[in-house]
């Protein structure tokens, strides 16, 4: 597999749900981020966890990270129809700050 | 909040056509990059440029590729001689300096290639 695997491909959820991504990596990182992408638009930022951290919250988002395992999850609390969008993970390495992403999980908040 | 803006949003050129893509980075940033995410594909890395220079590029960014930033807001992305297989989303981050920092993301140009 490649550095930055998704799983599930697709999620979909009743509103109100909790939805849990995850992400795979293969090589060691500086810092893994978590990006939104609606359809046809851009990447948006929404978490950076460091590589010494293991868990990082940002309203409802909780993200951790094991780096023994070297994957981390991306957990939506009280999903809502707005959060319908692909998520991704991209991770950097240190002194090499490309980002290398994921393939994604297409997530669909049924209303 | 401050944002990446790219232009023109859709861009069609005809194969061998040379196109420029534009870029307005966040204004206190130092580190700028393209990428492209090809339909359905990964989001792929093609060239990072620090203090006026590439800093390090993909494979995918050969020599029919340049980057340039003319004055001190627009990051260009040019392709001189385009081919079918250019037809993606390209999009413009730039990043704050420290090594802590997210790339922020632009919405893209869709670039269609006939």
């Amino acid at each position: 597999s490649q550095q930055g695997e998704e799983d599930p491909q697709a999620l979909s959820i009743q509103e109100g749900e909790n939805a849990t991504m995850n992400c795979s990596y293969k090589t060691s990182i500086n810092n893994l981020q978590w990006y939104r992408q609606n359809s046809g638009r851009g990447l948006v930022h929404l978490i950076l966890i460091r590589s010494n951290e293991r868990e990082k919250h940002s309203g409802r988002l909780r993200v951790t990270l094991d780096t023994s395992k070297k994957s981390s999850s991306l957990l939506i609390t009280a999903s809502r129809a707005a959060d319908t969008a692909s998520y991704f993970c991209a991770t950097d390495a240190i002194g090499n700050e490309k980002l290398t992403f994921g393939t994604g999980t297409r997530l669909t908040i049924i209303p | 909040e401050p944002e990446v803006t790219q232009t023109p949003s859709h861009q069609v050129t005809q194969m061998g056509q040379e196109v420029i893509l534009r870029c307005v980075p966040i204004s206190n940033h130092l580190y700028f990059y393209w990428y492209r995410q090809i339909l359905g594909q990964k989001v792929e890395f093609l060239v990072s440029f620090y203090n006026n220079e590439i800093s390090e590029k993909s494979e995918i960014f050969d020599d029919q590729f340049s980057v340039e930033r003319p004055d001190g807001s627009n990051f260009t992305l040019k392709i001189r001689s385009t081919k079918l297989e250019d037809s993606a989303m390209y999009f413009c981050a730039s990043m704050d300096q420290g090594s802590r920092q997210p790339q922020h993301f632009g919405d893209g140009t869709r670039l269609s290639i006939l």
